[in-house]
């Protein structure tokens, strides 16, 4: 059973940087998309983006020109990092597993979550 | 982005309630959709795949139907693990939408 763990600076100021890593436990990075998704509190769910084991990245167009998605194979960890972040960017962010054919993608695993609150 | 709407935003039941929680896409995702239960302060767990796939582990009091861009998800008998948010989340264009969440709630 894969198991994700994520870590990350969990307070920034406005126009800081963000970044989150994820590292895959009791799987291999090989063969899937692995994802960022973001809730701001007492918000739904929104797709931030997903990396897949080569490299190749899909972003949200909403968030595409702050983010830059990253993976490293030899840590079998995938990493996530937001540029210029405002109190907008305030949300709990998860790392998921994304699975699926034909294009599209579901998340079957899923991280704890963290906390990233940005505040003057 | 195609949009999902659910339906209602929050529902009061009981338990060994049938409960259902509608989602409707703005345009057709075919089959391409997927539930997730988020109790506070978790990350959320998938359900449903693929509109009526259960995911393995998940009790079969829950299932899924529909298609196009109509779509339902039914818990047969409400038990007291069940009081969550529920939401649904297309996969057949980019970007991957989610709906705003139903609560279920006593």
């Amino acid at each position: 059973q894969v198991h994700l763990q994520q870590w990350g600076a969990g307070l920034l100021k406005p126009s800081e940087t963000q970044s989150l890593t994820c590292v895959v436990n009791g799987g291999s990075l090989s063969g899937y998309y692995w994802s960022w998704i973001r809730q701001a509190p007492g918000k739904g769910l929104e797709w931030i983006g997903e990396i897949s084991y080569g490299g190749s990245t899909n972003y949200n167009p909403s968030l595409k020109s702050r983010v830059t998605m990253s993976v490293d194979t030899s840590k079998n960890h995938f990493s996530l990092i937001l540029n210029s972040v405002t109190a907008a960017d305030t949300a709990v962010y998860y790392c998921a597993r994304a699975v699926g054919a034909t294009g599209g993608y579901y998340f079957d695993s899923w991280g704890q979550g963290t906390l990233v609150t940005v505040s003057p | 982005d195609i949009q999902m709407t659910q339906s209602p935003s929050t529902l009061s039941a009981s338990v060994g309630d049938r409960v259902t929680i509608t989602c409707r896409a703005s345009q057709s995702i075919s089959s391409w959709l997927a539930w997730y239960q988020q109790k506070p302060g978790k990350a959320p767990k998938l359900l449903i795949y693929k509109a009526s796939g259960l995911e393995s582990g998940v009790p079969s009091r829950f299932s899924g139907s529909g298609s196009g861009t109509e779509f339902t998800l039914t818990i047969s008998s409400l038990q007291p693990d069940d009081f969550a948010t529920y939401y649904c989340q297309q996969y057949n264009t980019y970007s991957w939408t989610f709906g705003q969440g139903t609560k279920v709630e006593v």
